[in-house]
């Protein structure tokens, strides 16, 4: 069965840090790019980072540029997020999607993992 | 920058109706790559339609996909009570990579 699985969130206070982690299965990890998006509470979904599949492109959305890093260990079939300098804003479900590049979706999620950056 | 601008914000609808939902773009956006999503509460999201009108695997023929340049449209020809969700329209590729509209809320009336 195809399937990711996020791992890794948690409360953390403005100002901490929290590495995220996605397992890959039933699928060729290696072969695929891989994003990471999330979902503030009672808002829409929100882009975060993109990574290809040899790490060898790597974007992120302005709002965590600086702050986030994104990486893989194929080795692994797993996907990173590395998050410093929370800020309150950051609150949300994060999920790991894969990029589909022969039709450019995103056709396998992870259930999520949910982030509370708070005091 | 590209933004993606859906409408209506909610849609309210009984089933067996039709379902017409906006995706504009603030620029103009290739149609291979324009997918739609599909939410349930509690959910992650699916994926519906990529390349503006080719279905995932598995999705039903009443979802439909349509339009080029800034204008697409997520059809859903009749709604089945599995079919109320929140979906959002996604454009892959330009800067920023990759950009999802505020979705549409199909609700029943």
């Amino acid at each position: 069965e195809v399937q990711l699985v996020e791992s890794g969130g948690g409360l953390v206070q403005p100002g901490g840090s929290l590495r995220l982690s996605c397992a890959a299965s039933g699928f060729t990890f290696s072969s695929y790019s891989m994003n990471w998006v999330r979902q503030a509470p009672g808002k829409g979904l929100e882009w975060v980072s993109y990574i290809s599949s040899s790490s060898s492109t790597i974007y992120y959305a302005d709002s965590v540029k600086g702050r986030f890093t994104i990486s893989r260990d194929n080795a692994k079939n797993s996907l990173y997020l590395q998050m410093n300098s929370l800020r309150d804003e950051d609150t949300a479900v994060y999920y790991c999607a894969r990029l589909n590049r022969g039709i450019y979706g995103m056709d396998v999620w992870g259930q999520g993992t949910t982030v509370t950056v708070s005091s | 920058e590209i933004v993606l601008t859906q409408s209506p914000g909610t849609l309210s609808l009984s089933p067996g109706e039709r379902a017409t939902l906006s995706c504009r773009a603030s620029q103009s956006v290739s149609s291979s790559y324009l997918a739609w999503y599909q939410q349930k509460p509690g959910q992650a999201p699916r994926l519906l339609i990529y390349g503006a009108s080719s279905r995932a695997t598995g999705i039903p023929d009443r979802f439909s996909g349509s339009g080029s340049g800034t204008d697409f449209t997520l059809t859903i020809s009749r709604l089945e009570p599995e079919d109320f969700a929140v979906y959002y329209c996604q454009q892959y590729g330009s800067s920023p990579q990759l950009t999802f509209g505020g979705g549409t809320k199909v609700e029943i009336k």
